[in-house]
């Protein structure tokens, strides 16, 4: 089976924290994704990336960027926390139509 | 900027009826419309999909419409079960994937 695990099931952060969420998955996929789930609002997508090292914006990158720097992992940063950033965070791999998802992060900014 | 519209956000239905969700598109080069299952706690998974030139698939249970004209299409959901209770996210695809806004189901025995 494929596995997206996700380092942190809930997070609480303090505004302003520098925030990290780390994503593995063990299926060799070149693209990795990370969306962000907010009730009402769906799925929106934050960033994704095609291969190591390499990025793109997705439709809301602002507050955010990530890091890949190898094909297994790709890791969500957001720079200052606030408090607009408390959501669900969901990281992906796998094709764009037929990805596979992990459990999600919860993260809380207050 | 929302390129697919689901309804309705929320549906109660009893066991052993037919749950509707539908949603519609606006982007003609769409090429491909997935339907994700998440339950509470989970990531969303894959639940069934079809592509335009196609008007229906049905997978045990689960069947999605598709109507290119009206650039709409549903997931229908036979003899629906409690552990069916989950959120259902419709999307649509070209070189990215844009979901619909979720439909939280129900299912009461």
């Amino acid at each position: 089976d494929v596995k997206v695990t996700q380092s942190s099931r809930y997070l609480v952060k303090r505004t302003g924290e520098k925030v990290f969420l780390e994503c593995v998955q063990d299926m060799d996929h070149e693209n990795m994704f990370w969306y962000r789930q907010d009730p009402g609002l769906g799925l929106r997508l934050i960033y994704f990336s095609y291969d190591v090292k390499m990025k793109e914006k997705g439709d809301i990158p602002e507050g955010y960027s990530v890091s890949r720097e190898k094909k297994e992992r790709f890791s969500l940063i957001l720079e200052s926390a606030s408090t607009n950033q408390t959501s669900m965070y969901l990281c992906a791999s796998g094709r764009w139509a037929e990805a596979f998802f992990g459990q999600g992060t919860r993260l809380t900014v207050v | 900027q929302q390129q697919v519209k689901q309804s309705p956000q929320s549906l109660i239905v009893q066991k052993g009826g037919i749950s509707i969700i539908n949603c519609a598109y606006e982007n003609t080069a769409f090429d491909y419309f997935p339907w994700y299952q998440q339950f509470p706690g989970k990531g969303p998974a894959l639940l069934i999909a079809i592509r335009p030139d196609v008007s229906e698939k049905k997978e045990g249970r689960f069947t999605i419409s598709f109507n290119k004209s009206a650039k709409q299409f549903s997931l229908h959901i036979m003899d629906s079960q409690p552990g069916d209770s989950a959120t259902y996210f419709c999307a649509a695809s070209t070189d990215k994937l844009i979901f619909g806004t979720g439909t939280r189901l129900q299912v009461f025995p």
